[in-house]
């Protein structure tokens, strides 16, 4: 597609709810990031694929949170149990080479609001 | 502790006016500076990406300085307009790995 595309927009989910954000980066990319953004605060790293290999899931705060990519384009970010703590835009990023040092492309993100 | 500062929080400035946003780095080592703008709602679109070796680079009516020695990072605005109304985000990229560390973002409004 010609950027990064996200979904859902906008989800609200009941605390102790499942949720499942969708990333479509940009075709081709090898690079896959998700951030969590607060409101009012910079991003902050989740974790990172090259192709279909998670490389980094340090940033991922609790084992509530799964990431995927099996078939190294479109990933999805599933947050298992949801807390109101979770509560954040969550951004996805594509870029076309292996790590960051290339351009990143972010998405619009999805705005998750847990009740 | 890597660390991105900006400064300042927030801005209010008049249509036409130009501004310079400030941002402070102790990430090590260095790989690389990013300015990011972002509208309200939306993702971070680039600006500018700074390797160590370059001090200055423009894109339109922004550029952005950076003094590697001092760790400091400028983005100067010059005639805004209000479509310039956004955060704008300092990132660094740490040598040697694939992380980003985001600054909080100066938020930038432009008024009539």
């Amino acid at each position: 597609g010609a950027g990064v595309s996200q979904s859902p927009r906008y989800k609200v989910a009941k605390r102790g709810q499942d949720v499942a954000l969708r990333c479509d980066p940009i075709s081709g990319h090898v690079s896959l990031f998700w951030y969590q953004q607060a409101l009012g605060q910079g991003p902050e790293f989740l974790t990172y694929f090259q192709n279909e290999a998670q490389l980094d899931k340090s940033g991922l705060p609790s084992d509530r949170f799964f990431a995927e990519r099996p078939e190294g384009s479109v990933s999805t970010l599933k947050i298992q149990r949801t807390q109101q703590e979770d509560s954040a835009v969550y951004l996805c990023a594509s870029s076309r080479l292996a790590a960051n040092t290339g351009e990143l492309f972010f998405g619009e993100g999805s705005r998750l609001t847990v009740l | 502790k890597n660390q991105v500062e900006q400064s300042p929080q927030s801005l209010i400035i008049l249509e036409g006016k130009n501004c310079t946003l400030q941002c402070n780095y102790t990430v090590s080592p260095f790989s690389n500076l990013r300015w990011y703008k972002q509208d309200t709602g939306r993702g971070p679109v680039s600006l500018t990406i700074m390797t160590f070796s370059e001090n200055t680079k423009s894109n339109g009516r922004y550029t952005a300085t950076l003094d590697a020695d001092t760790k400091q990072s400028s983005l100067h605005i010059t005639a805004s307009q209000l479509s310039d109304s956004a955060s704008y985000i300092c990132v660094v990229e740490r040598g040697g790995g694939n992380k980003l560390t985001f600054g909080t973002g100066t938020q930038l409004k432009v008024e009539l």
